[in-house]
């Protein structure tokens, strides 16, 4: 039962141009979300959250938006550049301490 | 403070092995995580503890498993009698309960290989 979606398993996106990915969940106990970036042979690494009271959050380029009654969130990166390229994984939580349920991840390419 | 520290950052076993994984939380941090992942998925979870209480385990992590956090610091994850099916990245992570940021900050995770 995969309740953190990432139907994308891939996207390619022009330098400079906005990259959008994608997630869905079906839980309805997920209030926390956040989004990892992952390049190969490391860890994840913390981009950006967003709790179910809010429905946008920025961090520089990076903006995460949420549709709860859809249950569905989106990261914004704009301006694209080379260094994004990498896996990117939606996670989701029922509070911010507890485990996270991943996503299967999107690989974003920058084209220079 | 290096962030999270995982060794060995590669194992190879033979099936039937016993193999034992450390990892050193960020400091101060009292909850610890270990996630596996696969090639093609994400992260599952495995289990966690606060300081040195195992708070749950996943339905995944079968009797060969298990994981011990002695005095609230580093955790080590250990498998009996390693499967071919084991061989996976295996990730932890700590958090913070208290302060302003709560996320949880992976290390590079150590890779195994059953053969």
């Amino acid at each position: 039962d995969q309740q953190v979606k990432q139907n994308s398993p891939s996207l390619s996106v022009q330098e400079g141009r906005i990259s959008i990915l994608n997630c869905d969940y079906t839980n309805s106990m997920f209030d926390y979300f956040l989004w990892y970036k992952k390049y190969p042979a490391e860890g994840p690494t913390f981009l950006i959250s967003i709790s179910s009271i809010k429905d946008k959050n920025e961090d520089g380029r990076f903006t995460v938006f949420l549709n709860k009654s859809a249950k569905h969130l989106s990261l914004h990166i704009v301006p694209s550049q080379p260094g994004d390229s990498a896996v990117y994984f939606c996670a989701a939580s029922v509070n911010p301490y507890e485990k996270l349920t991943f996503g299967t991840g999107t690989r974003l390419t920058i084209i220079p | 403070d290096t962030g999270v520290s995982q060794n060995p950052r590669h194992k190879i076993t033979k099936r039937g092995q016993n193999v034992t994984f450390r990892c050193d939380p960020i400091s101060e941090h009292n909850r610890l995580y270990w996630y596996r992942q696969t090639l093609g998925q994400g992260p599952e979870f495995l289990t966690y503890f606060q300081n040195e209480a195992q708070l749950e385990k996943s339905r995944l992590l079968s009797d060969r498993f298990s994981a011990e956090r002695p005095k609230g610091s580093f955790s080590t994850l250990e498998i009996q009698r390693t499967e071919q099916g084991d061989s996976a990245m295996y990730l932890c992570a700590s958090s913070s309960l208290t302060g302003m940021n709560t996320e949880a900050f992976f290390g590079q995770g150590t890779r195994l290989t059953v053969v």
